[in-house]
């Protein structure tokens, strides 16, 4: 039984494209959260959702846009790509004090 | 959240007990220090957190220090499966928190 999933593993697309990952977790928490690992492996959270309201956003361009259609669904979707968001995207849910990640989603914009 | 320090990388032979160091001098009485790994190429992996007791479950020990500005995360038969990035990381408990990952341990396990 996969926790935490993500769509699409991998994704490769042009500057200034549209695209969304997608993120599921069965897990039944509360909170989910997306978090980016660039190229020298630094991770960092970007957002976090807390019964489908934003309670955690960091310095993150506003071409970034979470949404959270429910409390098991938090996509994020990225307006106007540009070479410096590849990277690896990771969502992860959490219950009091384990967070739980997915795979990843390996984003590569040429 | 306090800011904790860990050593770039350690070698362990395979079988042998994994002892992964952290400085959190500045912890606050309400932050708990938790460790996670990230194996290559995966998503980071919850492995153990505590406030002060020391604390064991089924894959790792964690030691903290009696003033709470240390702790030791223990691989007791380390595997090569266990090669990996570890981080310590100080933060208050709850689920609304935010983890905040430093550079980590890198944690080669050597046949």
């Amino acid at each position: 039984d996969t926790a935490v999933s993500q769509t699409p593993k991998y994704l490769v697309t042009q500057m200034g494209n549209d695209k969304s990952i997608k993120c599921e977790q069965n897990l039944g928490h509360d909170t989910m959260y997306w978090y980016k690992q660039d190229s020298k492996k630094f991770l960092k959270i970007m957002f976090s959702y807390n019964n489908k309201e934003l309670i955690i956003n960091e310095t993150v361009p506003n071409r970034f846009s979470p949404k959270s259609p429910d409390k098991a669904h938090l996509n994020l979707h990225i307006n106007s790509l540009e070479l410096g968001d590849s990277a690896v995207y990771f969502c992860a849910s959490s219950h009091i004090h384990e967070q739980y990640f997915g795979p990843g989603t390996r984003l590569t914009v040429t | 959240d306090a800011k904790t320090t860990q050593p770039t990388s350690m070698d362990c032979a395979e079988g042998r007990a994994a002892n992964l160091p952290c400085n959190h001098s500045t912890i606050s009485g309400n932050e708990y220090v938790y460790w996670y790994r990230q194996i290559h190429s995966q998503g980071p992996q919850y492995i153990i957190h505590g406030l002060k007791n020391n604390e064991t479950n089924e894959m790792a020990s964690l030691i903290i220090t009696e003033d709470r500005k240390s702790s030791t995360l223990i691989l007791p038969h380390a595997t090569l499966r266990d090669t990996a990035v570890y981080y310590c990381i100080v933060r208050e408990g709850g689920s609304n928190y935010k983890l905040t990952f430093g550079k980590g341990t890198l944690l080669t396990v050597n046949p």
